[in-house]
């Protein structure tokens, strides 16, 4: 069974740094590209960034290019998201998903990054 | 980058009931269209994709359809646990994956 663990999230002031982390497990790990999407709260799904599956090639929306990292480590099975210079409008539940035959084709539970002083 | 409208914002509908929701894109993309659904307070997850390709274990009372810049997911007779907001989301030209505002089906 595919499984897709967040942690990292919580509460962060403005301008500093926070580090996502999804665990995986269930499958080949490094036979798949990684995402992740965010949440705002009650708003729409945006995607955050992606990474291929042996980590060389990475795309980035263009609010959090320059800012964010996505990065990943296939001999521990995990995916993270470097997120420095953090705005209030970054405020969201951040998803970890696996890429298949579609881009978010296995969900993680989602992990909560509040920006607020 | 290619903009997705869904519609319609919400829906309300009945047990046994079938539901239509649209998605259009702002220019073709070629079936790659992929629905999701998200219940209250999980995470989404993938029911079509390929515009008409149904997920593994997903129940076969949802189906997809379309072409061009015109989609839509179908349920056929709406059961309490599809209460839900469903979500298209184009892959043909990225980055940016774009997905539409989302629509929320409630029962009558």
């Amino acid at each position: 069974e595919v499984q897709l663990v967040e942690s990292g999230g919580g509460l962060v002031q403005p301008g500093r740094s926070m580090k996502l982390s999804c665990a995986a497990s269930g499958f080949t790990f490094n036979n798949y590209d990684m995402a992740w999407v965010c949440q705002a709260p009650k708003k729409g799904l945006e995607w955050v960034a992606t990474i291929s599956y042996d980590g060389s090639s990475t795309y980035y929306r263009d609010s959090v290019k320059g800012r964010f990292t996505i990065s990943r480590d296939n001999a521990k099975s995990t995916l993270y998201l470097q997120m420095d210079s953090l705005r209030s409008e970054d405020t969201a539940t951040y998803y970890c998903a696996r890429c298949d035959y579609a881009p978010f084709a296995y969900w993680g539970q989602g992990t909560l990054v509040t920006v607020s002083s | 980058d290619i903009q997705m409208t869904q519609s319609p914002a919400s829906l309300s509908a009945s047990l046994g009931e079938t539901v239509t929701i649209e998605c259009r894109a702002s220019e073709d993309i070629y079936n790659g269209l992929a629905w999701y659904q998200q219940k209250p307070g999980k995470s989404p997850q993938l029911l079509i994709y390929n515009a008409n390709s149904l997920h593994t274990g997903v129940p076969s009372r949802f189906s997809g359809s379309g072409s061009g810049t015109q989609y839509s997911l179908k349920i056929n007779s709406l059961q309490s646990e599809d209460v839900a907001s469903y979500f298209c989301q184009q892959y043909y030209d990225y980055p940016p994956y774009t997905f539409g505002a989302g629509t929320k089906l409630e029962l009558k």
